[in-house]
């Protein structure tokens, strides 16, 4: 069974800060790892993936991935008001049964705080 | 250019009934998938299209459920006497069909089906 889990929150960050929101997976079969982004009533929206160990930035979002530990985060610098939404982890395998559905997570609510 | 539409954004009907939900992608994607996301839930995966053929089903909860995608465009979910528990958000994505992990799907804003 491929599971992907995250801590459901809230999480709450006052305005400015750093929001790490962590994931971990079950399928060592897993190669590539989503970050979505979801408001409330509104559908998925892709931050950014990540695929090799170590970290990736993009702007104020850094992907990390340690593989051995199954575990992937996302971090948020300067954490704004319209941060606040359901982050969701997704996981690809890439090859084999199941390749290119993602496995999501029930997502992380995160609340940033004016 | 456009992202991923879908038809109807809303649907209410009654137990038992017939609903079709349409997806249109990306200009371009040749890869289709639908999900299925209940309150407080991720999405979780139903079926893949790679052209006009269905890649992986797996995730289809039953034989009530069809898809189809004929001209390897518009994708049209089927559900024949549906029940309470069908009730949900029916999200489309398309992604460029790279045959790699890293192929990224981009969501449709969904279709919210409410069974009575």
């Amino acid at each position: 069974q491929k599971e992907v889990e995250q801590n459901s929150g809230p999480l709450s960050v006052p305005e400015g800060a750093i929001a790490s929101l962590n994931c971990t997976y079950s399928d060592r079969g897993s190669q590539s790892f989503f970050w979505y982004r979801q408001y409330s009533g509104k559908s998925p929206e892709l931050i950014m993936f990540i695929y090799s160990n170590g970290d990736k930035e993009d702007g104020r979002f850094t992907a990390q991935l340690n593989k051995a530990s199954q575990y992937v985060s996302l971090l948020i610098r300067d954490s704004q008001p319209s941060d606040s939404a359901t982050y969701l982890c997704a996981a690809s395998r890439g090859t084999g049964a199941g390749s290119y559905q993602l496995t999501f997570g029930k997502g992380t609510k995160l609340s940033v705080i004016p | 250019g456009a992202g991923v539409s879908q038809t109807p954004s809303n649907k209410v009907t009654e137990k038992g009934k017939y609903v079709e939900l349409r997806c249109d992608p990306i200009s371009g994607h040749t890869a289709l998938y639908w999900y299925r996301q209940s309150l407080g839930q991720g999405p979780e995966f139903l079926i893949y299209f790679q052209g006009t053929g269905a890649a992986d089903d797996s995730g289809l909860p039953n034989d009530r459920f069809f898809a189809v995608r004929p001209e390897g465009s518009v994708s049209t979910l089927k559900i024949q006497r549906t029940e309470r528990g069908d009730s949900a958000v029916y999200l489309c994505a398309s992604s460029l069909g790279l045959f790699s992990s890293t192929d990224t799907q981009y969501f449709g804003p969904g279709t919210r089906l409410t069974v009575l």
